[in-house]
Parts: structure tokens; C-alpha cells; sequence
């Protein structure tokens, strides 16, 4: 399977812990975005990377949260000292960019539940 | 910033009926409209896109249109089948680098 692939699928933990989730892009592309899902809504865009090169933070994106992409290839986020509120799906995707529009190619998703 | 609005929030259509979601955007600077299918369990999945220089596309029971006029874009689904049951997003770039959603279509096909 080429796609997008991201590891945990599922993570449980309790309230305080840290957490670290891992994306695998699409081999060659140079662009990966994370996203987080909550239930009953669209996706909301909470980072991105060019290469290694973390280029644009949401202001969603506490400072509990971390993300890198140390090598350009795949990609890690932390959240530090969960809260329930952090509870969601965590979504990774990937694009070439090769142009004006690049299509943007979505994981699975891990899925957080902080209890 | 860019604001996506989707309608309806939940839709169901007999089989083999057509299907239409419809969208709004604010930012006149969005230039590019992907439609995103969402299984249970899986990440979202591109359908069908527009860019801002295309009035309508088509995709075999697939099809788009966009008036940037009024800001409008809309998905249309013809002869439904039971595998087009999912959550459909609509979503608007106002930039190369994100994509902003809407709140997404439940999407029921009634046997």
C-alpha cells in the first residue's frame, strides 16, 4: 500500500499523559499536513511542513502540542499533558507540490480518547 | 479567514434518486474546491475538484458546479447507489497550503 499510512489507529490514555502519533506521507511528496476531526465536523488544518521546514501553525495548535518532520519524510505530533478536550481524531495528509492545486492525500487517522 | 457553510447537514434519498449538497465560501481569494467522501473509520477522500476558471465538471454520477459570483458551489450525485452512503465535505483553498472544510453531509441511501 502506498497511500498515507499513521500509526497508532486508536490511542486511549488518561488525562495528563503525553501522547505521540506518527504519519508515513506518500513517498516523494515534500508537503504534510496535519488536521483534527471532532465528531460531526469537517477537518480543521492545525500544521504543515515543507520538507522538514514547519512553515504554518494553527492557532488551535496550543503549546502542548509539538510536531516534527526531522528527515522531510514522515512526520510525528505530541500533545503534552492531555486534557479530554483533546479527544478527536488526528489526521494526517500529503501532497506533491508540483503546481498551483496539489491534491491532498488523507491517512486513516488515529483516533484519541482521553479519559 | 476563509469560512466554508454546508447544507444540508444530514440527507436521505431513495436509491437510484439524485442527491444535491450545496456550499458557500467568504474568502473571494479561494481558487480551488475539492469535494471529500468520508467512510466510517477512514480518512477523507477526494471525489471530485473544481478550480475557480471552471463553471461545471463532471465525473461520470459525479458532478460540480461553481458560481464565484455568488460564492456558491454545490455536488451532484445522480442515480444513487448504496455505496455512496457516507459524510461528504465540501471544501474551499484559499491558499496552496490548507484546505478549509465545511461541516460535512451525511449522506443516507434508502433501499
Amino acid at each position: 500500500d502506498t497511500g498515507v499510512s499513521q500509526d497508532p489507529r486508536h490511542k486511549i490514555t488518561k488525562r495528563g499523559q503525553n501522547v505521540t502519533f506518527r504519519c508515513d506521507p506518500i513517498s516523494e511528496h515534500n508537503r504534510l499536513y496535519w488536521y483534527r476531526q471532532t465528531l460531526g465536523q469537517g477537518p480543521e488544518f492545525l500544521t504543515y511542513f515543507q520538507n522538514e521546514a514547519q512553515l504554518e501553525k494553527s492557532r488551535l495548535l496550543s503549546d502542548r502540542f509539538s510536531a516534527e518532520r526531522p528527515k522531510g519524510s514522515f512526520s510525528t505530533l505530541e500533545i503534552q499533558r492531555t486534557e479530554q478536550g483533546d479527544s478527536a481524531m488526528y489526521l494526517c495528509a500529503s501532497s506533491k507540490l508540483a503546481g498551483v492545486y496539489n491534491e491532498q492525500f488523507f491517512g486513516p487517522g488515529t483516533r484519541l480518547t482521553v479519559l | 479567514g476563509e469560512n466554508v457553510e454546508q447544507h444540508p447537514s444530514t440527507l436521505s434519498v431513495q436509491e437510484g434518486d439524485s442527491a444535491v449538497i450545496k456550499c458557500t465560501y467568504s474568502d473571494s481569494a479561494s481558487n480551488y474546491f475539492p469535494w471529500y467522501k468520508q467512510e466510517l473509520g477512514k480518512g477523507p477522500q477526494l471525489i471530485i475538484d473544481i478550480r475557480s476558471n471552471v463553471g461545471e465538471k463532471k465525473d461520470q454520477r459525479i458532478a460540480v458546479t461553481l458560481n464565484k459570483t455568488a460564492k456558491h458551489f454545490s455536488l451532484h450525485i445522480t442515480e444513487t447507489q448504496p455505496e455512496d452512503s457516507a459524510v461528504y465535505f465540501c471544501a474551499a483553498t484559499p491558499r496552496d497550503d490548507k484546505i478549509i472544510f465545511g461541516k460535512g453531509t451525511r449522506l443516507h441511501i434508502l433501499p
